[in-house]
């Protein structure tokens, strides 16, 4: 699995855009970009995932480089609920978690 | 949506004895599932992939006699921690994927403290 990059911790403004940033130079061509956060003492939870594209669901949205070295999981009105762990995971067969961000929303 | 179940949420346990832990995939079939650990404030680590009527695939230095795997039916694998030791306190977490769908569901996890 190729390893990701992620800043360890960012503040942000309740009903913000929170941007979270996640390198991942060495991806191979069919490992997709998964995203999941973890709620203290919870299962993580699954936000969205790409290939090359861009996608956006009820969640959020992921922004993929050209390159596909690195993306941005956009959190598009940030709430308190959102408070958690982020995980930034380049999958092709199994999900390896690294450190993650944790994201702090502030009211 | 899809959904997994893990139980019980949390145990407390002997040092010495075993303690088994359910995933069931809920309304799918899951043919693989995958056991995490997560000590406190750490992320969490990958220690094995169950394999329905199969053996389970271990991660490099996860003790196999130790953390048995049984993946007997398709909505149903087990981990059960023998012989637990003060050590093996952790968060243990199931998750499987849901057919057709890109995702991989986690169950809420099962608090394990040996004492």
């Amino acid at each position: 699995d190729a390893k990701t990059t992620q800043p360890p911790s960012m503040d942000c403004a309740e009903g913000r855009a929170a941007n979270l940033p996640c390198n991942h130079s060495t991806i191979s061509g069919n490992e997709y970009v998964y995203w999941y956060r973890q709620i203290h003492s919870q299962g993580p939870q699954y936000i969205i995932h790409g290939l090359k594209n861009n996608e956006t669901n009820e969640m959020a949205s992921l922004i993929i480089t050209e390159d596909r070295k690195s993306s941005t999981l956009i959190l598009p009105h940030a709430t308190l609920r959102d408070t958690a762990v982020y995980y930034c995971i380049a999958y092709d067969y199994k999900l390896s978690f690294g450190a993650g961000t944790t994201v702090t929303v502030r009211a | 949506g899809a959904v997994v179940s893990q139980h019980p949420s949390w145990v407390i346990c002997k040092s010495g004895t075993s303690v088994k832990i359910e995933c069931r995939s809920l309304d799918f079939q899951a043919t693989t599932m995958f056991w995490y650990r997560q000590f406190p404030k750490q992320s969490l680590m990958l220690m094995a992939t169950s394999n329905e009527g199969s053996k389970a695939t271990y991660e490099q230095g996860v003790e196999k006699d130790k953390f048995l795997i049984n993946h007997a039916s398709l909505t149903l694998s087990t981990l059960t921690v023998t012989s637990a030791h003060p050590e093996d306190s952790s968060f243990y977490i199931c998750s499987a994927k849901f057919p057709g769908q890109g995702s991989y569901t986690f169950g809420s996890g099962t608090r394990l403290t040996v004492v």
